[in-house]
């Protein structure tokens, strides 16, 4: 079945670098999501993109990041200048349709020192 | 306001007994979708069920079946059969069609199945 990658599975950095997260979605599909888990917390939506644009953003979602696909399958995220409140688990989800189900990836568990 | 609650933190059931996970929601879209997910202390979403606004039927997947009260605005999951790889944190969430396509969760139950 086919599934969303996500790389690296977990990404250690210093405040203050900035970080890019990658995400195959799955290849036929359209819309695509970024969402965050603090730890111990409920997942939050952070931006959609489609037709090459963000469709959705959150307030989270602020000028330190921003989305990108760089090619046919890559989706990144990238956070300019990394905060300690930046750490959590960090998911793409990708959907065929935008009323269809999410299917996630497995996320990168992004550490702040 | 909360779009979705989950009212229970942490649930307790016995292998092979049936369990029923609670989610309410708020929205005044008429047209939304209601989904459940897994998370396993691995961390990974891991997608069970899916619930359209229109759909007149609960929707099944297997052990999982999504008991639908749209007059009450709940969406609880239940599982039959409890297995011990069912042990997980499971989230409720929903898409508000006129709002965007953002899935708000719930902040989720834990869920221990004992033998």
């Amino acid at each position: 079945e086919p599934e969303v990658t996500q790389t690296p599975s977990h990404q250690v950095t210093q405040m203050g670098q900035e970080v890019i997260l990658r995400c195959v979605p799955i290849s036929n599909h359209l819309y695509f999501y970024w969402y965050r888990q603090i730890l111990g917390q409920k997942v939050e939506f952070l931006v959609s993109f489609y037709n090459n644009e963000i469709s959705e953003k959150s307030e989270i979602f602020d000028d330190q990041f921003s989305v990108e696909r760089p090619d046919g399958s890559n989706f990144t995220l990238k956070i300019r200048s990394t905060k300690l409140e930046d750490s959590a688990m960090y998911f793409c989800a990708s959907t065929g349709e935008s009323n269809q189900p999410q299917h996630f990836g497995d996320g990168t568990r992004l550490s702040i020192l | 306001a909360q779009k979705i609650t989950q009212t229970q933190p942490g649930m307790f059931v016995q292998e092979k007994e049936a369990v029923t996970l609670d989610c309410t929601y708020d929205t005044s879209d008429q047209s939304y979708g209601l989904f459940w997910y897994k998370q396993p202390s691995s961390g990974e979403m891991i997608f069970l069920i899916y619930q359209g606004s229109y759909d007149e039927q609960n929707a099944t997947e297997g052990r999982y079946s999504l008991n639908f009260q749209k007059a009450r605005k709940s969406a609880n999951l239940v599982i039959s059969a409890s297995q011990l790889g069912d042990s997980a944190m499971y989230f409720c969430a929903m898409r508000e069609d006129y709002s965007g396509y953002a899935l708000n969760f719930g902040k989720g139950t834990s869920l221990l199945v004992t033998p």
